[in-house]
């Protein structure tokens, strides 16, 4: 069972707000991850960590950034939000197990900008 | 690159009956793993199961196994004695290791199951 917590669930926010999507776990893992997905979509990541003070931008490219001064939190901010975006913000942590590198993930955070 | 294929928008299963969810991926690197991942419909992600691509038996756990056939890159995903709640997308993903380690998704498969 993964404790990787994400708040808030959902998010209603108008345009030209800064806001923080929280996420923190409780694994000790190393390696930590913001996904974006768009309803019935695929996964794009666009940011991930190594560890502390480590921050790296995904594939798809976001307006938003990330800071990780503890292990264990990871959060993720919009300095000024758009409808664009509005989405679903999904975070992970992954711990090398067996060779494995799984990543568990949070319960998501449900975005809306308007 | 990287290239994780699901062809199966949506699928629907009898209750009690074996489903099949196809998965082919692309990668150049020896060293790679393959994942199954379930998204009910509250969003979160739940990792299912994991094959390492020297791993030469198929995965299994509980109710689910990973049909692995290297040579024709697919990792499908089968799901024995479907229940209701298994109604969910389903997700593959891989890992690379000359990419980073960084996971690719696929698209997903939606599956029902039918009472």
């Amino acid at each position: 069972e993964a404790d990787i917590y994400q708040t808030p669930r959902y998010l209603v926010i108008g345009t030209g707000k800064k806001i923080t999507l929280e996420c923190s776990q409780t694994m000790g893992h190393d390696k930590m991850y913001w996904y974006q997905q768009d309803p019935g979509m695929e996964l794009h990541l666009i940011h991930y960590s190594y560890g502390v003070n480590s921050t790296e931008k995904g594939d798809l490219s976001s307006e938003s950034t990330v800071s990780r001064i503890r292990t264990e939190h990871f959060p993720l901010t919009l300095e000024s939000a758009r409808p664009s975006h509005t989405s679903q913000y999904l975070c992970a942590s992954s711990e090398l197990r067996t060779g494995a590198n799984i990543q568990y993930f949070g319960a998501g955070t449900r975005l809306s900008v308007l | 690159a990287q290239k994780i294929t699901q062809t199966q928008p949506g699928m629907f299963v009898q209750e009690k009956e074996a489903v099949t969810l196809d998965c082919t991926y692309d990668t150049s690197d020896p060293s790679y793993g393959l994942f199954w991942y379930k998204q009910p419909s509250s969003g979160e992600m739940i990792f299912l199961i994991y094959q390492g691509s020297y791993d030469q038996q198929n995965a299994t756990e509980g109710r689910y196994s990973l049909n692995f056939q290297k040579a024709r890159k697919s990792a499908n995903l089968v799901i024995s004695a479907s229940q209701l709640g298994d109604s969910a997308m389903y997700f593959c993903a891989m890992r690379a290791r000359t990419a980073g380690n960084q996971f690719y998704f696929g698209t997903g498969t939606s599956l029902t199951v039918i009472p």
